[in-house]
């Protein structure tokens, strides 16, 4: 079974830009989650899917969005890029409401120029 | 205050050696505890869940206390491939989100 995809693996946009980065769930996951790890630090909290909807979001301003297809599958959006957002984007899946832990992608790897 | 604070790394220890890792967690209404290792440049992956009873998976034992908000990882006879970063992490929020702490760099020497 394939595990959490992310795509793409490595992205260099210039300060400005629109990205959209993608995740495919483990099959059989219903919820999503997106993660901004910046050098040094854990994880930080972006959005929370599940079964298609919102159901959490993390601080960061409203030039992040993002939405869950009916296949469970996730993007993430960011407009406006600034130097800050270069950090690894990681999405994770959970079968269930994550009490059992989740599972990471190998992360999307954004550089802003 | 951090929700999640760690011990400060990094850990510098020989190979066999018993190493202790300390986690403390701010709010109280925290269901789920895990610790995830993260190796340079790769997304984290679960190393165990964490229960109040405690509970072993080898050489590491995790234990949780509610009434202290503590968490600890003890890994023994470290082996030179437990060289990574261990993030202590909590649930929070209706739909469980992870809330990380920064991490505790682990470095097993010969």
């Amino acid at each position: 079974d394939a595990g959490v995809t992310q795509s793409p693996t490595h992205l260099i946009k210039t300060r400005g830009q629109h990205v959209t980065l993608r995740c495919s769930p483990i099959s059989g996951h219903k919820s999503v989650s997106w993660y901004q790890q910046v050098l040094g630090q854990g994880p930080q909290f972006i959005f929370q899917y599940y079964e298609k909807e919102e159901r959490g979001r993390g601080n960061f301003p409203d030039r992040f969005s993002a939405r869950q297809f009916p296949n469970y599958s996730s993007e993430l959006n960011v407009n406006a890029l600034l130097l800050g957002d270069s950090a690894l984007y990681l999405c994770a899946s959970s079968f269930d409401r994550g009490l059992a832990g989740y599972t990471f992608g190998s992360g999307t790897r954004l550089t802003v120029v | 205050r951090k929700e999640v604070e760690q011990d400060p790394g990094p850990f510098n220890v020989p190979e066999g050696a018993t190493v202790a890792f300390n986690c403390t967690y701010s709010n109280s209404a925290s269901q789920s505890f895990f610790w995830y290792r993260q190796d340079c440049r790769k997304e984290p992956k679960l190393l165990m869940s964490v229960y109040s009873s405690g509970n072993e998976d080898g050489r590491f034992t995790a234990q949780l206390n509610r009434a202290s908000q503590y968490i600890s990882l003890l890994i023994r006879d470290s082996k030179l491939s437990d060289s990574a970063t261990y993030l202590c992490v909590v649930t929070g929020g209706g739909y469980n989100k992870l809330i990380f702490g920064a991490g505790t760099r682990l470095a097993v020497h010969p």
